[in-house]
């Protein structure tokens, strides 16, 4: 079956723009997890939603959002955007149900580069 | 709060050497342990998993033991190869803070010389 699916691959973007980034779960998978990835703090949870609702968040400023829409893809947004947004970010999903379900299969990410 | 300490990188081995990285953790309550890896250009994939203490998770000739009284799920291989060349990524979940949310260990990278 196919994976998790992001888009775009690569995006360059200004400073002060704002961005969306799109990703399509597994069919089937009701959760979806977003994650930043840089080289200076690492990989570090942005929020998960499943079924259309945001269950867990992690600790950045607002200008972080996301959706998730009926059909279980989610959008990411940065607004207002800094040079240290830069990162490749990461789009997780998995069943959600239980404990057991965890084990997040990942897309290849899309890399943002802020100039 | 809750974290990942891995062991220190770069790690480089030959062809068909033993393996070892280590992983500890800090968690307030009973965690789900992870180890993924990623290969360059690319996302993590889920390379083993264990939810409970004592419990042995297993993959492509990888293993790691949760282990409770030492916090510990330190992921090894009888004989790498140089395809086994990546990064690797211990990670937790704990059902407290929401059994969503992946916490991540600092990644080791890992070089197989032939």
């Amino acid at each position: 079956k196919a994976g998790v699916t992001q888009t775009p691959r690569y995006l360059i973007k200004t400073r002060g723009q704002q961005v969306t980034l799109s990703c399509s779960p597994i069919s089937g998978h009701r959760s979806v997890s977003w994650y930043q990835q840089t080289p200076g703090q690492g990989l570090q949870f942005l929020f998960e939603y499943f079924s259309e609702t945001q269950r867990n968040k992690g600790n950045f400023p607002g200008r972080f959002s996301g959706r998730q829409f009926s059909n279980s893809r989610s959008e990411m947004n940065v607004s207002t955007l800094e040079l240290g947004d830069s990162a490749l970010y990461l789009c997780a999903s998995s069943l959600g149900r239980t404990r057991e379900d965890y084990g997040y299969t990942f897309g290849s990410g899309t890399r943002l580069t802020v100039v | 709060g809750n974290s990942v300490t891995q062991m220190e990188g770069p790690v480089t081995l030959s062809e068909e050497a033993f393996l070892t990285i280590n992983c500890t953790y800090t968690a307030t309550g009973y965690p789900s342990l992870f180890w993924y890896v990623q290969y360059p250009g690319e996302g993590l994939q889920l390379l083993l998993k264990a939810t409970k203490a004592d419990d042995k998770g297993s993959n492509k000739g990888f293993e790691a033991t949760y282990r409770k009284e030492t916090t510990s799920f330190h992921l090894e291989k009888g004989s790498v190869q140089v395809s086994d060349s990546a990064v690797y990524f211990c990670a937790l979940s704990d059902p407290i803070q929401g059994a969503q949310k992946l916490v991540f260990g600092q990644g080791t990278r890992l070089t197989i010389n032939p």
